[in-house]
């Protein structure tokens, strides 16, 4: 139980597109999803966290209009990269949180999703 | 504000050897305390968590972790590793109350020589 998936694995883009990355919890109602970044050799840095129906919160240093998510549903959260770069490569992943007693006190981590912009 | 240090960024054992990765967080309230692995071009898998209870969790592939309330510390523990637990592990915490947040620690790389 409290699988979560993540939309597409991996892909490439040229400068200057976007790019949508769906996070989905297969078995549970996520009110709650979190979207990480990680570099190479990194740890993940946490970007916003996501509550279903409400705005997302971003950490200090993320842009909002550069990355938006919407959590429009219990199932599915997006992350749209808006007008990629090169240094917008990196991966992915995001995460997410149930109200049940078994997805209440911890995250899900989806497999994620590594983005390489030309 | 609330961190997640790791000591050792990188560490090299022979197999056989026993490991202990230490991992300190700053943060007064209660916390669920986690370790992660993520092995060469894998994604994260939870090896074992901490919410409440006895302190010593014992979690999967024969790893363990110590809860030390007055230490801060969770530091994670095998007496006898294989090479096939080369990989990066992440310490995480994260706080229930202020809003649920999880600070992950910057991971250490741990190789194991065959």
């Amino acid at each position: 139980g409290a699988v979560v998936s993540q939309h597409p694995s991996w892909v490439i883009c040229k400068s200057g597109t976007s790019v949508k990355i769906e996070c989905r919890s297969l078995d549970f109602q996520a009110t709650t999803m979190f979207w990480y970044r990680q570099f190479p050799k990194q740890s993940l840095m946490l970007m916003a966290t996501s509550n279903e129906g409400s705005k997302a919160t971003y950490e200090q240093g993320v842009e909002k209009d550069k990355f938006l998510i919407n959590h429009a549903s219990l199932t599915l959260s997006t992350l749209t990269v808006t007008s990629a770069h090169p240094e917008d490569s990196s991966f992915y992943i995001c995460s997410a949180r149930g109200v049940g007693r078994a997805t209440y006190n911890e995250q899900f981590f989806g497999p994620g999703t590594r983005l390489t912009v030309l | 504000a609330q961190s997640v240090s790791q000591h050792n960024h990188h560490v090299i054992l022979s197999e056989a050897a026993s490991l202990e990765l230490g991992c300190n967080y700053s943060y007064g309230g209660t916390v669920n305390l986690f370790w992660y692995v993520q092995y060469p071009g894998q994604h994260l898998q939870l090896l074992l968590k901490y919410f409440s209870g006895d302190p010593l969790v014992k979690g999967i592939k024969g790893f363990e972790a110590e809860f030390i309330k007055s230490k801060f510390s969770f530091n994670l523990r095998k007496p006898s590793v294989q090479w096939s637990d080369t990989a990066e592990y992440f310490c995480a915490v994260t706080r229930n109350t202020g809003g649920f947040k999880t600070i992950f620690g910057a991971g250490t790389r741990l190789f194991v020589k065959a």
